[in-house]
């Protein structure tokens, strides 16, 4: 079973260049979730779906998107990178409300240079 | 504004007990999660409460008192592989989580 999976692990990217990080489960969770982590501060929700066709903003979306076109997939894209999304980012997903608990994926370490 | 408060750092010795410290302030309520986070890992899930009083899993306890706005950890028989970071996260009446910026619990032998 594996769960959530993330690729990208690492990358770099030059200011102005766009990515797309995936985000695959298998768990059939409704609920997918994008954060970002940033050194000394909690984990920030940019992006949320609570389901296939359904997406929402969370607390720090600019400078992102997603799509949410099957129930596996959850994709965040970065348009025109920028210093300031340097972070660590997860995906994780949830069976239904977030009353529940979430499995994170493994990461993905993004610096923009 | 919404906040969540845990300390920063903690050190503990191998095989003793430690208590991590959460407090929140959020728009409304409907529980809270305690996550564990290894170095370069992803949070794994340790604990939601949602009424007031002790749960206790094994080695580890999670207390809440609503009316308090806190929350603690409790970990018994400490284990070199606890070193970890613990993450204090609260439901709010829009179903938000707020997240804590975790507290990195040290264990020396």
């Amino acid at each position: 079973n594996a769960g959530v999976t993330q690729t990208p692990k690492f990358r770099i990217l030059k200011i102005g260049q766009s990515m797309t990080l995936q985000c695959a489960q298998d768990m059939n969770h409704n609920y997918m979730y994008w954060y970002r982590q940033d050194p000394g501060m909690g984990l920030k929700l940019i992006y949320y779906s609570v389901g296939a066709g359904i997406t929402d903003k969370g607390e720090v979306p600019n400078g992102y998107n997603v799509s949410r076109s099957t129930t596996e997939d959850f994709p965040l894209r970065l348009e025109l990178a920028a210093p300031s999304q340097t972070s660590v980012y997860f995906c994780a997903s949830s069976i239904q409300e977030l009353n529940t608990e979430a499995f994170f994926g493994q990461g993905t370490r993004l610096t923009v240079v | 504004g919404q906040n969540i408060d845990q300390p920063t750092e903690m050190t503990a010795t191998e095989g003793a007990i430690v208590q991590i410290n959460c407090t929140y302030q959020t728009s409304g309520f409907n529980g809270l999660f305690w996550y564990q986070q290894h170095a370069g890992e992803a949070p794994t899930f340790l604990s939601y409460n949602v009424l007031d009083g002790l749960e206790e899993k094994g080695r580890f306890s999670s207390f809440l008192s609503r009316s308090k706005g806190y929350s603690y950890l409790l970990l018994k028989e400490l284990q070199m592989k606890d070193s970890a970071s613990y993450l204090c996260a609260a439901l709010d009446s829009n179903y938000q989580l707020i997240w804590g910026a975790g507290t990195k619990l040290i264990i020396k032998p």
